[in-house]
């Protein structure tokens, strides 16, 4: 079965730091990548999409996909608090005329002030 | 406001009793999906529907089933067959086929079997 990957945590960093949070995954047919944010007890929250490979950059987020390395990271720089979460990782596939998603089960955050 | 709803937020069921989460979006999204999750687990694909009056079983359909009768509404029955159906269920939508890559979530319904 493909799977997605990611270090469980919990990865803990100082305020003000660079968190880097890494994602594997072994479809080689996968197309696109996501990463969302899920606060504890909400739903997943779409922070950012990649489709090529390099970086992509959202103002404190960068995406960064390796397609030849199956490798996709999310570089959050001057950590917060406020961005203390579970961050999932996903990526999509086509299967006949239908796409779908499949998570990772997620990295812990933890941002200390 | 655009956006996914999803009610209730907290369910209780007795053992043996079929319950139904309802989910509704507004976005005009032709794709909505069910997801599961368990503490420490992430999302795993229940059913997904492109389009009305059509759906398709997902990674861990049984003892679950869902209609798709209006574009905007999503229902899911979890049945008494389903083993262990106490979980964080989670609806989404999104475009449909090659345009449809991000889905957006409502903010789910916890189901607790007593």
């Amino acid at each position: 079965q493909k799977e997605v990957e990611q270090n469980s945590g919990p990865l803990s960093v100082p305020e003000g730091a660079i968190a880097s949070l890494n994602c594997t995954y072994s479809d080689r047919g996968s197309q696109s990548f996501f990463w969302y944010r899920q606060y504890s007890g909400k739903s997943p929250e779409l922070i950012m999409s990649i489709y090529s490979n390099g970086d992509k950059e959202d103002g404190r987020f960068t995406a960064q996909l390796n397609k030849a390395s199956q490798y996709v990271s999310l570089l959050i720089r001057d950590s917060q608090p406020s961005d203390s979460a579970t961050y999932l990782c996903a990526d999509r596939r086509q299967g006949g005329s239908n796409y779908k998603l499949t998570f990772g089960k997620g990295t812990l955050l933890t941002v200390n002030p | 406001d655009g956006g996914i709803t999803q009610s209730p937020k907290y369910l209780f069921r007795k053992e043996g009793q079929n319950v139904t989460l309802s989910c509704e979006q507004n976005l005009n999204h032709d794709a909505m999906y069910w997801y599961r999750q368990d503490p420490g687990q992430g999302l795993r694909l229940i059913y997904y529907s492109q389009i009305v009056n059509d759906f398709q079983k997902g990674d861990i359909a049984e003892g679950y089933s869902v209609s798709r009768e209006k574009k905007e509404s999503f229902p899911l029955t979890v049945t008494s067959a389903q083993k262990n159906p106490t979980a964080f269920y989670l609806c989404a939508s999104s475009l449909a086929g090659a345009l449809g890559n991000e889905q957006f979530f409502g903010p789910g319904t916890r189901l607790t079997v007593l």
